[in-house]
């Protein structure tokens, strides 16, 4: 079975710093995705940034950026220039492409963000 | 837009009490899922549903059942609460395929005393 982990509970970054939140996962499968999802404080999840397993280049959202290692099975999210709207909950998830559209999720970290 | 509803954003139940779950999408969405979300334990999937009446046990079915008579509609059922279902309760839908992006509603707290 696929795990995905989340080894920070919590972080916390000055505004306009950047900072790295870190995620790792374990399959024996090799054609998946890997995602971020921010939950707000409304609750509603919003996709962040996705990466596909097959492509070696990271993927960048404007100031979120990905660092994908795949040998280490590691999925780290960096976001750069804090902002106050960046605090939430952020979570890393994992879906096998035959699998239909299951995630697997991470236990999340919680970002805030200092003024 | 795509607009996954959940009316109720918090609710309580005492133990033994049957619960329903509603979420509702707008989009004509084939997929349909049902995730509680624990503290330390993220997001974990319930039940998921491909198609109108048919249902998928995912990786914590135990104590929960599913309905989809609609296809926009997909209820979570507790027969009968225990206070080891106080949790966030999250919808998501999608259209189908595997690549399909999630989209999910802003969830209902529930707790059970």
């Amino acid at each position: 079975a696929q795990t995905v982990t989340q080894s920070q509970p919590e972080m916390s970054v000055q505004e306009a710093e950047t900072v790295t939140l870190s995620c790792t996962y374990d399959t024996s499968e090799s054609d998946y995705y890997l995602f971020w999802y921010k939950q707000p404080p409304s609750r509603q999840m919003i996709l962040v940034i996705r990466q596909e397993a097959y492509k070696q280049q990271n993927a960048t959202e404007n100031r979120f950026s990905v660092n994908f290692q795949k040998a280490a099975k590691s999925f780290s999210l960096k976001i750069s220039d804090s902002q106050l709207g960046d605090a939430a909950m952020y979570f890393c998830a994992y879906r096998w492409n035959n699998a239909g559209n299951m995630l697997t999720f991470g236990g999340g970290t919680r970002l805030m963000v200092k003024p | 837009d795509v607009k996954v509803t959940q009316s109720l954003r918090y609710l309580v139940k005492r133990t033994g009490e049957k619960v329903f779950l509603e979420c509702v999408q707008d989009m004509d969405h084939e997929n349909m899922f049902w995730y509680r979300q624990d503290p330390g334990l993220g997001l974990r999937l319930i039940y998921f549903s491909y198609d109108v009446k048919m249902k998928e046990k995912g990786d914590i079915p135990e104590g929960y059942s599913v309905s989809r008579e609609k296809k926009e509609r997909f209820s979570l059922i507790l027969e009968s609460a225990s206070t080891n279902q106080t949790s966030m309760y999250l919808c998501a839908s999608s259209l189908g395929g595997a690549n399909e992006k999630l989209f999910f509603g802003s969830g209902t707290q529930l707790s059970v005393l």
